[in-house]
Parts: structure tokens; sequence; C-alpha cells
């Protein structure tokens, strides 16, 4: 496979379950990042690995915990959501350098939380 | 605080016009801008590209020009075709960054045939 995949495509879980989202590149990326997009809103920064080290969290709450295992993996571990979570989580890699090359995105998890 | 602003949510042209989408960013640090497309239950792809040391940059049907003294860059799409239409964000990032990119709420591009 090339590019980045997402998995589930579709997610519907209940405020009280746990669920992961889980992000695999395979384009030699070094970083990998966790986007969020609701509706009529811009696509927000959550969180950002660099050669499997957290760099940046931007003030996401506790319930969305991420793990990034190696370089080419990255998972979002949810859990106790609020229905004001629901969007679509997109996952991007890019190298840690991009300048001009920007982001590679997945197609995105689009997580629906009753 | 948004740094980066696509004030127009939607645009509609007809098939064969320029598009002209607009962008602001207030961040005078940004150095490299770009334009992702995204189509419905698809991941945003990258278009084109720019770095602040230039004003115009060309890609066949696309180009962007960017306007440093306005903090305002634009997409150009010439012939417009219904494939094109999609929602278009704008993103840039400042040279000591590395990687971080901040979008731009995005603008929904509709072109009729």
């Amino acid at each position: 496979e090339t590019g980045v995949t997402q998995t589930p495509r579709h997610l519907v879980m209940g405020m009280t379950n746990k669920k992961s989202l889980k992000c695999e590149q395979h384009l030699g990326h070094n970083a990998m990042y966790w986007y969020k997009q609701s509706a009529k809103k811009p696509l927000e920064l959550m969180f950002v690995y660099n050669f499997k080290e957290q760099t940046e969290n931007n003030s996401v709450p506790s319930r969305f915990s991420p793990e990034c295992p190696n370089s080419s993996h990255l998972f979002l571990h949810l859990h106790t959501l609020q229905p004001e979570d629901s969007a679509l989580y997109l996952c991007a890699s890019s190298q840690v350098f991009t300048g001009l090359g920007g982001y590679t995105f997945g197609s995105g998890t689009r997580l629906t939380v009753v | 605080d948004q740094q980066v602003k696509q004030n127009s949510p939607s645009l509609s042209v007809q098939e064969g016009r320029i598009s002209i989408l607009n962008c602001d960013y207030t961040n005078s640090m940004f150095d490299y801008f770009l334009w992702y497309k995204k189509y419905p239950a698809e991941g945003p792809t990258f278009l084109i590209s720019i770095s602040s040391i230039k004003d115009k940059n060309e890609d066949g049907r696309f180009t962007v020009f960017l306007n440093k003294s306005a903090k305002h860059l634009s997409l150009h799409i010439v012939p417009s075709q219904p494939g094109d239409s999609a929602v278009y964000f704008c993103a840039a990032s400042p040279n000591n960054a590395g990687n971080m990119l901040t979008f731009g709420g995005g603008t929904r591009l509709m072109v009729k045939p």
C-alpha cells in the first residue's frame, strides 16, 4: 500500500465507549499529525509527532490520547467523548522540514458520538 | 484568533471561466504558503505552493499569487472545469517552525457546466 491509510472510515460510539483510530503511512515520512475538521471550522491541529516524539499538543482535552509506536503508525485513543467531538479526524504525514512539500493526508475517519 | 482566513465560504463559476480563490493571513513570520483541494469523503490533497521569496508560481491551469505587503494570496484556476468543484484550503507555515501548517477555513468552489 502507498500513501496514508486511516481506519476505520466511519465510527459511531457512545459517550462511555473506548475506541481507537489508526493511521499508517508508507511514504518514508518522519512526521505524523492528527487534525480535526468540524463543520464550518478550519482544520484544527491536534497533535504533532516528529521522529516518534510528540512535539505539539494543541490544548487537546485528555479524552483524546495519541500514540506513535513508530514513524509509520499513529493512533488516536478515544474515551468518554462528548457529542461535540463528532467531526472528521484526519491523519497526515510529511518530512519534518516539509517547507513547500506540504502534507499527505489520509481520507479521514468520520466520528459520530451519540 | 485565526491567522489564516478565507473570507468567502463559497464561489460559483461557469465552466471555462477563471476561478479566483482568496486567502489572507496575519502572521508576518509565514514563509511558505500552500493550497489544498478536498473532495467529499476524501482527505485534502496538495495542489500548489509558493515561498515568500516569490510572488507567483504556476502549474498548468493553477497559478498562485502572493502579495506579502498585503498579506494576501490567491489561487487562479484557468480555465475552470467541473472536476475542479471541491473545497479549497490555503495553509501557511513559518520557516522556523519546520512542519507546522496553519489552515484557513476553506472555500467551496462549484464549477457549473
